[in-house]
């Protein structure tokens, strides 16, 4: 079956690094997403991303994430200056075609982001 | 406003018994779906079971219903025959059109559901 994969699975960093975390959607699927969720704690939307464009993000989305999608495979996330507050378990999710309903999302396995 | 609410932070259940993981919900859109998701202590995110506000029928897969009363905009997940492995982590989740085009899924904050031997 095909999956969502996501790179590295553990990310240690410091705080004021740059980080970039990569996701692979499922190949046919055409809207994607970040979520995170720290330790524990509610799964918390970021942003989502259509025809090479955010087309919706949240307040926890400021201008220290941005989101791209280099090379038609790829569908990263970018955190310029990491804050302690960053550190969370980040999903990237897939869903095969926009505006309906019974879109399930399709979950990559996360990466841990621990910022010291 | 909280749009999904989930009151029980954790529940025990025993083997082989059914559990109910209540789940409530807020939308003004007439359309929208509700999903309910497994995060086992290993992380992943795992689909169980969708339910659409038009469906006329609950939702079944398997071991798992859902208990749907439109009215009372809630959406419980039963569980039947508790097996071992159901101890994780499940959260409810909404997708609506008041998010611009049924967009973003909205997730509550979980319950931990135990099984005890």
């Amino acid at each position: 079956e095909p999956e969502v994969t996501q790179t590295p699975s553990h990310q240690v960093t410091q705080m004021g690094q740059e980080v970039i975390l990569r996701c692979v959607p499922i190949s046919n699927h055409l809207y994607f997403y970040w979520y995170r969720q720290i330790l524990g704690q509610k799964v918390e939307f970021l942003v989502s991303f259509y025809n090479n464009e955010i087309s919706e993000k949240s307040e926890i989305f400021d201008d220290q994430f941005s989101v791209e999608r280099p090379d038609g495979s790829n569908f990263t996330l970018k955190i310029r200056s990491t804050k302690l507050e960053d550190s969370a378990m980040y999903f990237c999710a897939s869903s095969k075609t926009p505006g309906q309903t019974n879109e399930k999302l399709f979950f990559g396995s996360g990466t841990q982001l621990s910022v010291l | 406003a909280q749009k999904i609410t989930q009151t029980q932070p954790g529940m025990f259940v025993q083997e082989k018994e059914a559990v109910t993981l209540d789940c409530t919900y807020d939308t003004s859109d007439p359309s929208y779906g509700l999903f309910w998701y497994k995060q086992p202590s290993s992380g992943e995110m795992i689909f169980l079971i969708y339910q659409g506000s038009y469906d006329q029928q609950n939702a079944t897969e398997g071991r798992y219903s859902l208990n749907f009363q439109k009215a009372r905009k809630s959406a419980n997940l039963v569980i039947s025959a508790s097996q071992l492995g159901d101890s994780a982590m499940y959260f409810c989740a909404m997708r609506d059109g008041n998010s611009g085009g049924y967009q973003k899924v909205t997730f509550g904050t979980g319950t931990k559901l135990q099984v005890i031997p």
